[in-house]
């Protein structure tokens, strides 16, 4: 089942700092972030594991609360290089569940 | 070393025509997924293929939508009778183990649009 990604697209300034929220309604084993630019393939970011440490992918950083069954990605400072949308994926083992994307717009 | 090539880049067809979309991993790579994505979507999984087992087709929409990976490497999506709601970017994705504990590396799609 797919995940609920939120917000739906977010507006910053070059520095600002927002938080990209996904939910799964099913027990996970993991969640995956990756990052697609208009045009391009979806690119990695990070994957957090059931029972680890949050992520970080340089001033990115992401964690992964089990029982809530839910994830947030910290895009910190953020630069004009973060504009993209952004998908969560989750796994129970096998298949990622994408979520919808969030679509980041970082201005100067 | 290089990363997942697809091919064609884009395919234009007209509705009823039969569609082949080809994935060529990266070398080693045991697990190879295909998914779909609409403008504007995410991404909905389509079938995937690990190593020596039974693919899992579970997310193939219909019976049109077919896939085999030959040698445990090269893959081909094959869409029959292409209807206008296939047209989508297809994305062919490999990692080195089952997507949920290894990184996913994707392939730059296939854009597929049927008039």
């Amino acid at each position: 089942q797919q995940p609920v990604q939120s917000p739906q697209a977010v507006i910053l300034r070059e520095g600002e700092d927002a938080v990209i929220n996904c939910s799964s309604s099913k027990a996970l084993y993991s969640v995956h972030w990756y990052r697609q630019k208009h045009g391009e393939a979806p690119v990695f970011l990070m994957i957090l594991l059931k029972g680890g440490e949050q992520m970080r992918h340089e001033k990115i950083s992401a964690s992964f609360n089990e029982k809530k069954q839910q994830s947030s990605l910290y895009l910190t400072a953020s630069q004009l290089s973060y504009s993209g949308t952004y998908f969560c994926g989750t796994s129970r083992g096998s298949e990622l569940s994408f979520g919808a994307g969030t679509t980041v717009t970082v201005r100067a | 070393g290089a990363g997942v090539s697809q091919s064609p880049s884009n395919k234009v067809t007209e509705k009823g025509k039969d569609v082949e979309l080809r994935c060529d991993p990266i070398s080693g790579h045991t697990a190879l997924y295909w998914y779909r994505q609409s403008l504007g979507q995410g991404l909905e999984f389509l079938i995937y293929f690990q190593g020596n087992s039974a693919p899992d087709k579970s997310g193939l929409p219909s019976d049109r939508f077919s896939a085999e990976r030959t040698g445990g490497s090269v893959s081909t999506l094959t869409i029959q009778r292409t209807q206008q709601e296939d047209s989508a970017v297809y994305l062919c994705a490999s990692s080195q183990g089952l997507a949920g504990g290894n990184e996913q590396f994707f392939g730059p799609g296939t854009r597929l649009t049927v008039l």
